[in-house]
């Protein structure tokens, strides 16, 4: 079973365009990863949030994390083709796993 | 650093059979996980492994088995192959503590 639930399912926005997409999940985390996956290729990590954080940037990236309604956010801004993936979060909890979500696709068109 | 490999990257089996598939982890890298993933199930967690030990495992029947060596390199084993097993499986390190993993690429397997 999954520990998480995203939202929306697929996105599909223009180049240049911001894409946000969240993440619910049920149990106590340590922290929360995001990871995307091109065309069924293995995953790349992209940013991880600790439980006591609320905010995190990366290049382009901005993560929230509200650890009172179990859940996060990823903000992709100024979107590029190249950014057209499949983006996963996963909770990691005090049992060496990651508990990953059911993934957004993003499409970015030109 | 290199990074994770897996191999083989593309397998087909017949059902019944069974298939060893084989994870190399980022030099220095002594925990390695492994999970499944497929259209349906999304992404599931298989087991964890840290020197040598298996320290979780997740809710696969007992054909599903792994192993990690003392160089950290990985192997996991399924038997009696069905075609539900057709996945792609993932391997990832990382140092022992919490934080990010490093995946490979993943072995496509296809049970026919």
């Amino acid at each position: 079973s999954q520990q998480g639930e995203e939202d929306p399912q697929a996105l599909s926005i223009q180049e240049g365009e911001n894409a946000t997409m969240n993440c619910s999940y049920k149990t106590s985390i340590n922290n929360l990863q995001w990871y995307r996956q091109n065309s069924g290729r293995g995953l790349v990590h992209l940013i991880l949030i600790r439980s006591n954080e609320r905010e995190k940037h990366s290049g382009r990236l901005r993560v929230t994390l509200d650890t009172s309604k179990k859940s996060s956010s990823l903000l992709i801004t100024a979107s590029r083709a190249a950014d057209t993936a499949s983006y996963f979060c996963a909770t990691d909890g005090n049992d060496y796993k990651l508990s990953f979500g059911a993934g957004t696709t993003v499409t970015v068109r030109a | 650093k290199a990074g994770v490999t897996q191999t083989p990257r593309y397998l087909i089996k017949t059902r019944g059979q069974q298939v060893t598939l084989s994870c190399s982890p980022i030099s220095g890298h002594r925990s390695v996980s492994w999970y499944q993933q497929t259209p349906g199930q999304g992404l599931q967690f298989l087991f964890e492994y840290f020197s040598e030990t298996q320290r979780n495992k997740g809710n696969f029947p007992g054909r599903f088995s792994g192993r990690q060596f003392s160089n950290s390199r990985s192997e996991m084993n399924v038997s009696t192959l069905e075609l539900g097993d057709s996945a792609l499986y993932l391997c990832a390190s990382r140092d022992g503590g919490g934080g990010e993993q490093y995946f490979g690429p993943g072995t496509r397997l296809t049970v026919t």
